[in-house]
């Protein structure tokens, strides 16, 4: 695609029910990023896919976040039993390897009720 | 303290003036310094990124960086309404993939 692709643009979901938000990245493109953005906040880095390499997992809040990359393109991002203040919106990045510059999408704008 | 800090604003300055957008930073490894501007529901899109100190210039956009004092400044001339949005700064570690964002600040440009 043009771009990077994320969907839901906006989901609303019940606090304690799970969540899943995937990101197609720009085809080529081997890096790939998940950062949240809370209101009136900068991007906190979430989770970072390289190729075929470990993620690095370092920006996870909770062990109710996980993240996987399927055939190193589209990802999706997991949110278990959700929480009020996993309000956020939910940010998807690619770069090409090595390169500086990163793509983001429009984001997944999560409310939890 | 937060790795980088940047005054959220709101900024509010007239059609045709000079903006100066600042951050500064404290992570010594930081290689790579970007702005990102970002519209009201829009995901961050780059503006220009500079590699260690110096000027970077790119139309009516120039970025500062400062490693002595560990500052960071994005100047906007003849700024204009489009130019409104949300102004972020970053680091970048040569050694790592992910960026260490400051907060942002809101930039109103008014007609």
């Amino acid at each position: 695609g043009a771009g990077v692709s994320q969907s839901p643009s906006n989901k609303v979901t019940e606090k304690g029910k799970d969540v899943e938000l995937r990101c197609d990245p720009i085809s080529g493109h081997t890096a790939l990023y998940w950062y949240r953005q809370s209101l009136g906040q900068g991007l906190e880095f979430l989770i970072y896919f390289q190729g075929n390499s470990a993620p690095d997992k370092s920006g996870l809040p909770s062990d109710r976040f996980s993240a996987e990359r399927t055939g190193g393109s589209v990802s999706t991002l997991t949110i278990q039993r959700t929480q009020q203040e996993d309000s956020a919106v939910y940010l998807c990045a690619s770069s090409q390897l090595r390169n500086t510059e990163a793509f983001f999408g429009q984001g997944t704008r999560l409310t939890v009720v | 303290q937060k790795e980088v800090e940047q005054d959220p604003g709101p900024l509010s300055v007239p059609e045709g003036a000079i903006v100066s957008l600042n951050c500064t930073y404290s992570n010594s490894a930081f290689q790579y310094f970007m702005w990102y501007r970002q519209y009201s529901r829009k995901g961050p899109e780059l503006l220009m990124y500079t590699y260690s100190s110096g000027n970077k210039e790119d139309g009516r956009f120039t970025a500062q960086v400062d490693k002595s004092s560990k500052y960071i400044s994005l100047f906007i001339r003849d700024s204009q309404p489009s130019d409104s949005a949300t102004y972020l700064c970053a680091g970048l570690r040569g050694s790592a993939r992910q960026l260490t964002f400051g907060s942002g600040t809101q930039l109103t440009v008014l007609p």
